[in-house]
């Protein structure tokens, strides 16, 4: 089945740096790649996503990449502000109906 | 408002005490899926259904028992609980299986 690699488990920024979270997959036949967020106290809740055949994605200011050679995928925030501390999650498919969540980050922004 | 909504939020409980922990959704999604979320280890797949009646195994089974006689809901059984169940179980449900899961806002469960 698929595995998927998260990187880094914990990551700390001053508010407005930038914050880069990687992933990778281990099954080529994967073609769909979700990033979720978990606040505290909450569900993982889906943010962006991004399909096989699109390279990136942006959304004011998140985007993801996915670089299918490699078989790697990253979240990129941007300007990042004390709301968007929480533990991020990516998933992978492996061609299944099922996600398969790597290990998650824990990001913290430092006022 | 669309939802999943799991019962209880927190339970404690003794080993050995069967139990169930309730997940209904109102979004008439086809796939349903248990987690359980333990610290290091990201979000483990326990249990998925693909429709009514149809279930399957996910990566970490052992122990639990799952049932889906309607679409709306899918509980989660421990038959016999055991302290290594211990965790922050989630339920989350699809309309397509694969696309935008819809997760509960969990149940903590401590088993002494």
């Amino acid at each position: 089945g698929e595995n998927v690699e998260q990187h880094p488990s914990t990551l700390s920024v001053q508010e407005g740096d930038s914050a880069v979270i990687k992933c990778t997959y281990s099954d080529s036949a994967s073609n769909y790649f979700p990033w979720y967020k978990q606040e505290l106290g909450k569900g993982p809740q889906l943010i962006i996503d991004i399909r096989s055949n699109v390279g990136e994605k942006k959304d004011q200011r998140i985007a993801v990449t996915l670089n299918k050679t490699a078989k790697h995928f990253s979240l990129h925030i941007t300007e990042t502000q004390p709301e968007d501390s929480a533990v991020y999650f990516c998933a992978g498919s492996g061609g299944s109906y099922i996600p398969t969540f790597g290990r998650g980050t824990s990001l913290i922004v430092h006022p | 408002e669309a939802q999943v909504t799991q019962n209880p939020r927190y339970l404690i409980t003794v080993t050995g005490k069967k139990l169930t922990v309730t997940c209904s959704q109102n979004m008439n999604h086809e796939y349903m899926s248990w987690y359980r979320q333990d610290p290091g280890l990201g979000l483990r797949q326990i249990y998925y259904s693909m429709n009514v009646e149809v279930t399957d195994k996910g990566d970490v089974p052992e122990g639990y028992k799952v049932s889906r006689k309607e679409k709306r809901n899918f509980p989660l059984i421990l038959e016999s609980p055991s302290p290594n169940q211990t965790s922050l179980y989630f339920c989350a449900s699809s309309s397509t299986g694969l696309y935008g899961y819809t997760f509960g806002s969990g149940t903590r469960l401590t088993v002494v």
